[in-house]
């Protein structure tokens, strides 16, 4: 248990449905982040909430859209998806310093979901 | 964009060798941190490395952070059946919030 907590498991969805992904913290981090991670592209970063704040989107196609309501809980909501975007799809936490010279903490993961689209 | 490679990709040993993972960084790092996954499993946090020529060990684990903070390996001693797994590197910049992840070495030990 990572203090992490992941919703569902196991996603199976088809290319026109509209899903949701759920992530819970339970460590008091500031900072919450999705990654994708797939056979090609291993631990792709794919957003960072930092303060309830999106500080980071790395050109992630709009098929794919987080919220976050409060620095505890982190949703990605999927619709539209395409095949490719199946995948295990990873939610950190971590404690981040304010400033430019703070240092990044170590991240906490989740144990995923893990979604095929079909 | 900032990248992170690691080498090599996959590595087989014999249960009792040694191991070691390269990772590199194409911009200056403030940290970098070690993380390993197990099968089936997700990231776990291994150690962090801040200071410019830092060694770490732990166990049989001996983390270095190379002198112009750009890259950093992961040697392992006598390597048993429980360190199979992926090990990635993940660097930072200060005050970025972000953490990228190295492509990962992939590590099987052959009993």
């Amino acid at each position: 248990e990572t203090g992490v907590t992941q919703t569902p498991r196991h996603l199976v969805m088809g290319m026109t449905n509209k899903k949701s992904l759920k992530c819970e913290q339970h460590l008091g981090h500031n900072a919450m982040y999705w990654y994708k991670q797939s056979a090609k592209k291993p631990l792709e970063l794919m957003f960072v909430y930092n303060f309830k704040e999106q500080t980071e989107n790395n050109s992630v196609p709009s098929r794919f859209s987080p919220e976050c309501p409060n620095s505890s809980h982190l949703f990605l909501h999927l619709h539209t998806l395409q095949p490719e975007d199946s995948a295990l799809y990873l939610c950190a936490s971590s404690q981040v310093g304010e400033g430019t010279t703070s240092i990044n903490t170590e991240a906490f993961f989740g144990q995923g979901t893990r979604l095929t689209v079909v | 964009g900032q990248q992170v490679m690691q080498i090599p990709q996959y590595q087989h040993v014999q249960e009792g060798e040694d191991f070691t993972t390269y990772c590199n960084s194409s911009t200056t790092l403030s940290n970098i941190q070690w993380y390993k996954q197990r099968p089936g499993g997700h990231p776990v946090f291994l150690i962090q490395l801040v200071k410019s020529g830092e060694v770490k060990k732990q166990k049989r684990l001996t983390f270095q952070f190379g002198e112009a903070k750009k890259n950093s390996s992961l040697h392992i001693t006598a390597t048993q059946t429980t360190d199979v797994g992926t090990y990635f590197c993940a660097g930072s910049t200060s005050g970025t919030y972000k953490y990228i992840f190295g492509t990962g070495t992939r590590l099987k030990v052959l009993a």
